[in-house]
């Protein structure tokens, strides 16, 4: 079954210890970008990536890091999370970009993160 | 600037019933794609369907069909025989080829609750 799989679905930490948020697709797709989706300010990309070793900010990057040193995955990594990072999150992925276009754009189930 | 407009916050319809939710859009950019997900209670986002802005026809999905009018830049969500499984939250979402980042950029959604 085609899936982009995020892990863990539910997260509780506190502040400042370091985590990591998985994304894995199985659709050999190109292109991953990160969301995060916050009550009142909609869903706001984090972080995305054309393809393998070649990452770039969205709009919304303080406090984050990711890597792409595989096609199938694409972490999230918080460093040193913050309470205004409590958000629920969301991996995406789609085929390469053609023009910008494209005609999928899979999300995975989301995480739920809360730092306390 | 490109933005996305969901003008109903909640919408009713009952079991078996068709309904339509809006969505106009903004983009002076010629080449663009727009996108319906389905966010339930659980949180996860699902991807029903998209639309080019090169497309001649309007897209179909099994009981979802997009009522796309480029002149007035609105790309309408149908819904025909709803299920009671249908309830949930909406986004019309935009991806214009010349995004940085290729985000997709989200309206604040629908919350639609089919009633028996």
């Amino acid at each position: 079954e085609a899936q982009v799989t995020q892990n863990p679905r539910y997260l509780i930490t506190v502040t400042g210890k370091k985590l990591t948020v998985t994304c894995s697709q199985n659709m050999n797709h190109e292109y991953m970008s990160w969301y995060r989706q916050d009550p009142g300010l909609g869903l706001r990309q984090i972080y995305y990536s054309m393809n393998v070793e070649v990452t770039d900010k969205g709009d919304v990057p303080e406090g984050y890091k990711v890597s792409r040193k595989e096609k199938r995955n694409f972490p999230l990594i918080l460093e040193s999370p913050s309470p205004n990072q409590t958000s629920l999150y969301f991996c995406a992925s789609s085929f390469q970009l053609v023009g910008g276009l494209n005609t999928e754009a899979f999300f995975g189930q989301g995480t739920r993160l809360t730092v306390v | 600037a490109q933005k996305i407009t969901q003008t109903q916050p909640g919408m009713f319809v009952q079991e078996k019933e068709a309904v339509t939710l809006d969505c106009t859009y903004d983009t002076s950019d010629p080449s663009y794609g727009l996108f319906w997900y389905k966010q339930p209670s659980s949180g996860e986002m699902i991807f029903l369907i998209y639309q080019g802005s090169y497309d001649q026809q309007n897209a179909t999905e099994g009981r979802y069909s997009l009522n796309f009018q480029k002149a007035r830049k609105s790309a309408n969500l149908v819904i025909s025989a709803s299920q009671l499984g249908d309830s949930a939250m909406y986004f019309c979402a935009m991806r214009v080829a010349g995004n940085s980042g290729y985000a997709l950029n989200f309206g604040k959604g629908t919350s639609l609750l089919v009633t028996p």
